[in-house]
């Protein structure tokens, strides 16, 4: 199985700076066109909610403040500028090929 | 709009058996595959399964033996069954649709929340 580690656990951001959480892959999830890593937001009491799909795209709906990068075993979500509905817990999950999809741990992130 | 719905039994005695259903709507059970994701309260999220629009099934390898995903197309609805029920098997669980292309989770349930305990 792949696993994902995120990182770090949890981060605390002042209000309209950068919050950049990484997640490496135990393995590669990249092909020559696509990257299988996925992003989601949490907020307490809710179901998660997609942010980025295929390493880099922004589903329909979020803010342009979200952006993901990354491919093979390392990938990245920025978040700039951050604001304070963006407190949440983020996690990726993978859908390389076939499953298990993982996720990471998740990163709780604290606006200051 | 596509909507999906858990409905489960709340609580669960350990060693006994959990059946939790997934209700859909907006979006065919035959096209799309659902997967089941739970969280132990104040914990992260673990993929558990997938059940595909062929009815074929994939699931977490610790829980192969425990765990099985179904279906019944004509009432849109997905069934998560697990056995032999332990503390730590205490968590809301999610049914969730997954996209056509890629495999991630687009659509997600609010969650059943499970407790085990006698």
């Amino acid at each position: 199985d792949i696993v994902l580690t995120q990182s770090p656990a949890s981060l605390a951001v002042s209000l309209g700076q950068r919050a950049t959480i990484s997640c490496r892959a135990s393995q590669s999830v990249s092909t020559s066109s696509y990257s299988y890593m996925h992003w989601y937001q949490q907020k307490p009491g809710q179901p998660p909610k997609l942010l980025i799909k295929y390493a880099s795209n922004l589903e329909s709906g979020v803010p342009a403040r979200f952006s993901g990068s990354g491919s093979g075993t390392d990938f990245t979500l920025n978040i700039h500028p951050v604001e304070e509905e963006d407190t949440a817990t983020y996690y990726c999950q993978h859908s390389w090929e076939i499953p298990p999809w993982t996720f990471g741990g998740g990163t709780k992130l604290e606006i200051k | 709009q596509v909507q999906l719905k858990e409905s489960g039994p709340g609580l669960v005695a350990p060693s006994q058996s959990l059946s939790i259903t997934c209700t859909v709507s907006g979006f065919s059970l035959t096209s799309y595959g659902v997967s089941w994701v739970r969280q132990p309260p104040g914990k992260g999220l673990e993929w558990l399964g997938v059940i595909w629009g062929d009815g074929s099934t994939n699931y977490h390898s610790a829980l192969i033996s425990r765990l099985s995903i179904s279906k019944d197309n004509s009432k849109s609805q997905v069934f998560l069954k697990l056995n032999s029920l332990q503390t730590d098997d205490t968590a809301t669980y999610y049914c969730a649709k997954g996209a056509y292309y890629g495999n991630y989770i687009d659509y997600w349930g609010q969650g059943t929340t499970l407790t085990v305990s006698s």
